[in-house]
């Protein structure tokens, strides 16, 4: 059983335009949600997080919101950049087990110029 | 500040064969983890390690042993070595405190292939 779903694998959008990337999670458990970019030959890099007991984290461009109720995250891209074109992996973890961080299967975002 | 270093980058195996992945990390972080990432997929735990003598079983260990003789180095054996092994490794380290937050750095990787 999957407890962490991108039901999307790839997007496509404008440059300028905004990207939403989604995240579904099955597991109540889970404190911390994370977003991870990675390039081509690349590891990944984090992102940007959110805690469970808030419901939007925004860093510069990058902003994240979380729907407990509905067991949901998503990630928005405002304006998006042909170097924002990636894939980017939704993440969660149980604070008490910190190590053990479970990762959705990704999806790829292409910026068009 | 090199952060997290994988070797080798690229490594082919014949099926039977054993080699360590190597992984070292100059954070001072106390958690690192092995992940595997196959296409298409996300990225599958293999072990992790909360501090040095400490190591656990994630999602997938079988084939798999790890040790934690310091805090800088986590090395990633496989044992005898299967073409479902193929796959790109990932190597990632985090700090204790605050890790929901900051999340892991990631090594840039070892393509392995079995054939």
């Amino acid at each position: 059983d999957q407890q962490v779903k991108q039901n999307s694998p790839s997007l496509s959008v404008q440059e300028g335009r905004i990207s939403i990337l989604n995240c579904d999670y099955t597991n109540s458990m889970f404190d911390y949600f994370l977003w991870y970019k990675k390039y081509p030959a690349e590891g990944p890099t984090f992102l940007i997080s959110i805690s469970s007991i808030k419901d939007k984290n925004e860093d510069g461009r990058f902003t994240v919101f979380l729907n407990k109720s509905a067991k949901h995250l998503s990630l928005h891209i405002v304006p998006s950049q042909p170097g924002d074109s990636a894939v980017y992996f939704c993440a969660a973890s149980v604070d008490t087990n910190a190590g053990k961080s479970t990762f959705g299967d990704g999806t790829t975002l292409t910026v068009k110029p | 500040n090199a952060g997290v270093t994988q070797t080798p980058k690229f490594q082919v195996l014949k099926t039977g064969q054993s080699m360590t992945l190597q992984c070292a990390q100059d954070m001072n972080h106390e958690y690192m983890s092995w992940y595997r990432q196959d296409p298409g997929m996300g990225l599958r735990l293999i072990h992790y390690s909360v501090g040095a003598g400490i190591t656990d079983q994630g999602e997938v260990p079988n084939g798999y042993n790890v040790s934690r003789s310091t805090t800088e180095d986590f090395p990633l054996r496989l044992l005898s070595a299967a073409p479902s092994q193929t796959s790109v490794y990932f190597c990632a380290s985090s700090r204790e405190q605050g890790m929901g937050s900051y999340g892991y750095t990631f090594g840039s990787g070892t393509r392995l292939t079995v054939v």
